[in-house]
């Protein structure tokens, strides 16, 4: 069993839908998770960060941690076409300075 | 500002040569990173550096050989590459262990082809 665990997609939806995107993970050491959209032959940029349990709202994007049940999720609304790119979770713990990252999952937003 | 650079975006080499690549923050940072990143997978750690010095090294083959020369800047030595190389080389940086937070900023990115 993988340490991070990620749908690959693709997840394709119609423009202005309510995207979905989560992990599961096996670590309970994992304490830091971070959400990273990288478009096609990009860098990966940080999204979202969020410490423990909770949720973390930025504009359109919203984080949600539930430790109990080893989950992170990442909800965009009003998906845009430009939100089209590979979404990677990534998490870490307390005494390394290591990210381990899902696999990622491609999503296609259509006009 | 949260800018990490990286030069140059695109490489193509042969299995003899020898070059570098390079990657710059001015965050502040205290740990700087290496990964390799091939189509379609997420970014596999090759080395980390912190405080300047080696702290992880993934096992990676001796023709990688990374370099930190003050806090803001790390190099990638390549040489005698094969061309299952050919990949997408990211830095990143971070506050580093000990730091406030774990957030990994990343690089543009070198594209590298082995010929």
């Amino acid at each position: 069993q993988k340490e991070v665990e990620q749908d690959p997609g693709p997840l394709s939806v119609p423009e202005g839908a309510i995207v979905s995107l989560n992990c599961t993970y096996s670590n309970s050491a994992f304490q830091y998770f971070m959400w990273y959209r990288q478009y096609s032959r990009k860098g990966p940029e940080l999204l979202m960060y969020t410490y423990s349990s909770g949720n973390k709202e930025d504009g359109r994007f919203t984080a949600q941690v539930d430790k109990s049940s080893k989950y992170i999720s990442l909800f965009i609304r009003d998906s845009q076409p430009s939100d089209s790119a590979t979404y990677l979770c990534a998490m870490s713990g307390s005494n390394t300075d290591k990210l381990i990252f899902g696999t990622g999952t491609r999503l296609q937003v259509f006009p | 500002d949260t800018e990490v650079t990286q030069t140059p975006k695109h490489l193509v080499m042969g299995m003899t040569n020898k070059k570098s690549l390079k990657c710059e923050q001015h965050m502040g940072h205290r740990a700087m990173y290496w990964y390799k990143q091939k189509a379609k997978k997420p970014p596999e750690l090759m080395f980390v550096y912190s405080y300047e010095k080696l702290s992880i090294n993934e096992s990676v083959p001796s023709r990688f050989s990374p370099e930190c020369p003050n806090s803001s800047l790390l190099n990638l030595h390549l040489h005698a590459l094969q061309p299952e190389d050919s990949a997408l080389y990211l830095c990143a940086s971070s506050q580093g262990f000990g730091g406030v937070s774990y957030e990994q900023y990343f690089g543009p990115g070198t594209r590298l082809t082995v010929t």
